[in-house]
């Protein structure tokens, strides 16, 4: 959805570097998410904020950080990349209804 | 543990064909049930979706089937094509959005 864009859409790194994936939304919602998707596990949440003043942690928060600039933009930080945390990361919103959700395009990311 | 457990993990289903994935899940205070579908490099998009207060939901060739007592519900895809290959999700929400673990589907032309 180009509502919901991420950068980097690649991104190699190796063991013990801090790297930061971003999300920015031209939707308008208040609501942001951060997935992980692992094969035969499906997408697992990781933080989520329902507005700039609040951030709340997901089921798989361990090694990762969240910052919410504005409303339209939430980044994730691995504070020290390890190899298991190689997988498929999306961005999602969602409005005041805050059913259904809105991803964006994934960031695939490979820790050496 | 999986609070939505989805089966099977990979389904081929003949052009024409019925495809069908199972979704079930424990908690009772879930209310709302969408199915997502995910295309190879794309993110997950919200295809369909019901209210435990309806057995039947159906748009197009997709229809949900809903079983409260059982705790089931289910994605049928009538007549497959090709372009239907992708990643189904079933999900469940309460408070948060929970995934099921996903079903490969190809469809064979």
């Amino acid at each position: 959805d180009a509502d919901v864009t991420q950068t980097p859409r690649n991104r190699i790194t190796k063991t013990g570097k801090r790297i930061m994936l971003e999300c920015s939304q031209t939707k308008g919602h208040d609501r942001m998410y951060w997935y992980r998707q692992d094969p035969g596990l499906g997408l697992r949440l990781i933080y989520y904020s329902f507005d700039v003043k609040d951030i709340n942690k997901g089921e798989i928060s361990d090694g990762y950080s969240v910052s919410r600039q504005a409303q339209a933009k939430f980044s994730l930080s691995l504070e020290s990349a390890i190899p298991n945390q190689t997988a498929l990361y999306f961005c999602a919103t969602s409005d005041l209804n805050r059913e259904t959700q809105y991803f964006g395009p994934g960031t695939r990311l490979l820790v050496l | 543990q999986q609070q939505v457990k989805q089966s099977p993990q990979s389904l081929i289903v003949q052009k024409g064909g019925i495809s069908i994935i199972n979704c079930a899940y424990e908690n009772t205070a879930f209310d709302y049930f969408p199915w997502y579908q995910q295309f190879p490099g794309k993110g997950p998009a919200l295809l369909i979706a019901i209210r435990p207060d309806v057995s039947e939901k159906k748009e197009g060739r997709f229809t949900i089937s809903f079983n409260k007592s059982a705790k089931q519900f289910s994605l049928h895809i009538m007549d497959s094509q090709p372009g239907d290959s992708a990643t189904y999700f079933c999900a469940a929400y309460g408070n948060k959005l929970v995934f099921g673990a996903g079903t490969i589907l190809r469809v064979k032309s």
